[in-house]
């Protein structure tokens, strides 16, 4: 049980355009889901939380307005990264928290952005 | 000083040897101390989860938690070549409800 599914898995797109990347919870209702961005050789970066049926908190230093979260259900999150630049590839990976039961994290998307 | 340090590595060890993997951290709220690990392009995967201190063992693996210094351990015993991966601790206050703050990783080869 406690699986997450991230679709794609990679993507590359021009500069300029928007790339959406999703996050499903397969066999659980998840309450609140985690964006991380990890560069090559470094951990993971929180990027925001999401809650379904609510804004998405973002860290600091994360442009909501470039990376847009919508949490439309109990088991979908997206993540779009709008008017993508070079220096947003990077590898995305999302989590679900199940209540009581941690956190399960997605396979990750790795975006090149030409 | 970051609140979670890891040492990155990599680390180098043949086949059956014990691995040791450490992380020291500064927020003496934390409480649930996590273990993932995470194959090349791939998103990581839980390998075990503390409570305060103490220790539990899966297996092979074995996790240590002493909170008095702040100190948390992952000893591999009989390591095997796919166990090669990266080795991120993470921990929380709370289970589940709070966000996890996560070391570097550290890259671990086990030599055949």
């Amino acid at each position: 049980g406690a699986v997450v599914s991230q679709h794609p898995s990679w993507v590359i797109c021009k500069s300029g355009t928007s790339v959406k990347i999703e996050c499903r919870s397969l066999d659980f209702q998840a309450t609140t889901m985690f964006w991380y961005r990890q560069f090559p050789k470094q951990s993971l970066m929180l990027m925001a939380t999401s809650n379904e049926g609510s804004k998405a908190t973002y860290e600091q230093g994360v442009e909501k307005d470039k990376f847009l979260i919508n949490h439309a259900s109990l088991t979908l999150s997206t993540l779009t990264v709008t008017s993508a630049h070079p220096e947003d590839s990077s590898f995305y990976i999302c989590s679900a928290q199940r209540t009581g039961s941690g956190y399960t994290f997605g396979s990750g998307t790795r975006l090149t952005v030409v | 000083q970051k609140e979670v340090e890891q040492d990155p590595g990599p680390l180098s060890v043949p086949e059956g040897a014990i691995v040791s993997l450490n992380c020291t951290y500064s927020n003496s709220a934390f409480q649930y101390f996590m273990w993932y690990r995470q194959y090349s392009r791939k998103g990581p995967e839980l390998l075990m989860y503390t409570y305060s201190s103490g220790n539990k063992e899966d297996g092979r693996f074995t996790a240590q938690v002493d909170k008095s210094s702040k100190y948390i351990s992952l000893f591999i015993r009989d390591s095997q070549p796919s166990d090669s991966a990266t080795y991120l601790c993470a921990m929380s206050p709370n289970f589940g409800n709070e966000k996890l703050t996560f070391g570097t990783g550290t890259r671990l080869t086990i030599i055949p």
